[in-house]
């Protein structure tokens, strides 16, 4: 499969705890977007990379929030001393370089927090 | 701002009849346009793209958009629906300038057999 994978697919963990979701996205897509979907919501924007470069975070990603793309290749969510309002789908998608790229999404991770 | 909206939070329709699915946007520019569906438990799946060119733009499963700039409209539509086109659809503006997709809340779409 060359689709865009995540994992883990579903992570389930106390409050306080720190967890890391990976994303590898299509190799040669060089943008790489995170997305937090909440139940009955739209996906939100929150960050995004153009290859190891995270060109923009949303105000949505408190400081507890931290994602790299080392090497431009897979990347990293991070979400330390988690808070049960972090639970929720994290969404990554790939993309072609150029403008207005067709966005290719994983299944996503669900955190739950407990 | 850069907005979507899509005003109606489910759309029912008959199996066999036409569906549309409302989408006006906000945004400053050249506007870029995309459609994408949410089946249940899945991914996130491309539906078409409006860029430049025609204002009717055929995508995948039958669907069609069309881009109506004077209303600022891209409304989804499909001549004949059938119940496996049930999930959650977004419209999706692209921001030019900034890379950033832009989804709102979405409209679920239910096909009655």
């Amino acid at each position: 499969d060359t689709g865009v994978s995540q994992n883990p697919r579903h992570k389930i963990t106390k409050r306080g705890q720190n967890v890391t979701f990976r994303c590898d996205p299509i190799s040669e897509h060089n943008r790489l977007y995170w997305y937090r979907q909440t139940l009955g919501q739209g996906p939100e924007f929150l960050t995004y990379f153009q290859n190891e470069a995270q060109l923009e975070k949303s105000r949505l990603l408190s400081d507890r929030f931290s994602a790299e793309r080392p090497k431009g290749s897979f990347s990293t969510l991070e979400i330390q001393r988690t808070e049960q309002g972090d639970s929720a789908m994290y969404l990554c998608a790939s993309s072609l370089g150029g403008s207005a790229g067709e966005l290719f999404f994983g299944e996503g991770s669900r955190l739950t927090v407990l | 701002a850069q907005s979507v909206a899509q005003p109606e939070d489910q759309v029912n329709v008959a199996e066999g009849n036409p569906l549309t699915v409302k989408c006006t946007y906000s945004v400053s520019g050249n506007p870029y346009l995309f459609w994408y569906v949410q089946y249940p438990n899945r991914g996130l799946q491309f539906l078409l793209k409006y860029i430049t060119g025609d204002n009717l733009v055929k995508g995948s499963y039958g669907f069609e958009a069309e881009f109506n700039k004077s209303q600022t409209s891209f409304h989804l539509k499909k001549p004949s629906a059938l119940v496996s086109d049930s999930a959650l659809y977004f419209c999706v503006p692209f921001i030019s300038g900034t890379y950033k997709y832009i989804f709102g809340t979405g409209t679920r779409l239910k096909v009655l057999a």
